[in-house]
């Protein structure tokens, strides 16, 4: 079947500007989490979906990003003004209930100029 | 909060040679897994550990857990270029619903 898919699969943009950034988790999966990867650096957790609910925002690192989840499907990250410290791989992941295994989708290559 | 460390960072072996990649944590493991990532493929599932002494094997590689639950180890017999790419170890963070990750083991094979 169909694994988790994000698009785009890479971005490049100007400081300054917002950005959304897509995720598809597999179908039927409840769960769906959104992780960050900076070069050289490990995966950081920045927020986490339980179906519609976000009980989990913790890993947020500012007021300029937010995320969104329709039904138990698409999620939508978004970051507002961003800044070159942004640029990352954004991953997206999800999984069947909390605290089963996590699939994880092939990314989004942010370059903040 | 719990923290992984990851040995080695980096690792080149001869193709066909036997590795070791392992993994500790600050506190009880309740769930580990290992994951493998190559550049545009985002991580790929491998194994999930959860009860002391657990061994799992996939192909040819074996991930172990060990009795105490600090610590994992992921070992790969004869070594092939396509088990090249970064090794990342997860843990479940004490119940928390996201994963707590190592720094990664970049595995490079020679020919």
């Amino acid at each position: 079947g169909a694994g988790v898919s994000q698009s785009p699969s890479n971005k490049v943009t100007e400081k300054g500007k917002d950005v959304e950034l897509r995720c598809d988790p597999i179908s039927g999966h409840t769960a769906l989490y959104w992780y960050r990867q900076r070069l050289g650096q490990g995966l950081e957790f920045l927020i986490y979906f339980q179906g519609n609910s976000a009980p989990d925002k913790s890993g947020l690192p500012s007021d300029r990003f937010s995320a969104e989840r329709t039904g138990e499907s698409v999620s939508t990250l978004t970051i507002q003004r961003t800044q070159q410290e942004d640029s990352a791989v954004y991953l997206c992941a999800s999984s069947l209930v909390a605290l089963n295994t996590q699939y994880f989708g092939p990314g989004t290559r942010l370059t903040v100029l | 909060s719990q923290e992984l460390e990851q040995s080695p960072q980096s690792l080149i072996v001869q193709e066909g040679k036997n590795l070791t990649i392992n993994c500790t944590s600050s506190k009880t493991l309740y769930g580990l897994y290992w994951y493998k990532q190559k550049y545009g493929e985002g991580l790929i599932f491998l194994m999930m550990l959860q009860k002391g002494g657990e061994e799992k094997s996939h192909e040819k590689i074996t991930a172990k857990l060990d009795e105490k639950k600090q610590q994992s180890s992921l070992h790969i017999t004869a070594s092939q270029p396509s088990h090249a790419g970064i090794y990342l170890c997860g843990a479940d963070g004490e119940g928390a619903q996201k994963l707590v990750f190592g720094q990664g083991t970049r595995l490079t094979i020679n020919p």
